[in-house]
């Protein structure tokens, strides 16, 4: 199975700043890679598939990049509802795997 | 729009069984794939299983097989989740995902709460 790592475990950034999260892939996926925000109580939201198409209505601050086994999502000008917890997921092997996780917290 | 709406919490004795709903709208069930998901807590999200929406071909994640059986109604539009011999380790939110490889509709999650 693919192991997918993500760091940092936590990121503390202060609103309007920008947040620099990293994803790796145990081996190459290509680009078949996705972004999620989670908020406490909600469902998890799809920001990114593809590593770098931004789904519908996700606002352009969103942007991810990378492939094979390096992955990035950048969040520019954190707004408040922005700090999350984001993880990524590949869609490349079965079964489909996911990072811990990075949590965005206000500095 | 589409939406996905899971049943509610469920507590249940260790060895018992947890069947939990996925009733979908917005979009066309049949053309798409419902994948199940969980997250214990302090652990990061587990992909456990997928379901076809026009001919109910599954695949198992390894570690679920033999204890987990996905069915949909096409009828209702609803998949299912029917977890067996519950385990403490089984606690977790339970969410079902509308699978287009990744997921891009989430239903709003289903605790599982499993005492001895």
């Amino acid at each position: 199975e693919i192991v997918m790592t993500q760091s940092p475990a936590t990121l503390s950034v202060s609103p309007g700043e920008r947040a620099t999260l990293s994803c790796r892939a145990s081996q190459s996926i290509g680009i078949n890679l996705a972004w999620y925000q989670h908020k406490p109580g909600q469902a998890p939201r799809l920001l990114i598939y593809g590593a770098s198409t931004r789904a519908a209505g996700v606002p352009a601050r969103f942007s991810g990049s990378g492939s094979g086994t390096e992955f990035t999502l950048t969040v520019t000008s954190l707004q408040s509802e922005d700090f999350a917890l984001y993880f990524c997921q590949q869609f490349s092997n079965w079964p489909k795997t996911f990072g811990q996780g990075t949590r965005v917290e206000i500095k | 729009q589409v939406h996905l709406v899971q049943s509610g919490a469920e507590v249940k004795k260790s060895g018992a069984s947890v069947k939990v709903s996925c009733k979908t709208s917005g979009y066309t069930f049949i053309n798409s794939a419902i994948s199940w998901l969980r997250q214990a807590p302090g652990h990061g999200l587990e992909w456990m299983g997928w379901i076809s929406g026009h001919n109910n071909i599954t695949i198992y994640a390894q570690k679920f097989q033999g204890r987990l059986t996905l069915t949909t109604d096409t009828s209702t539009r609803t998949a299912y989740m029917d977890l067996r011999s519950l385990r403490s380790d089984d606690t977790a939110v339970y969410y079902c995902a509308r699978d287009t490889a990744y997921f891009d509709r989430w239903g709003q999650g289903t605790l599982v709460s499993v005492s001895s």
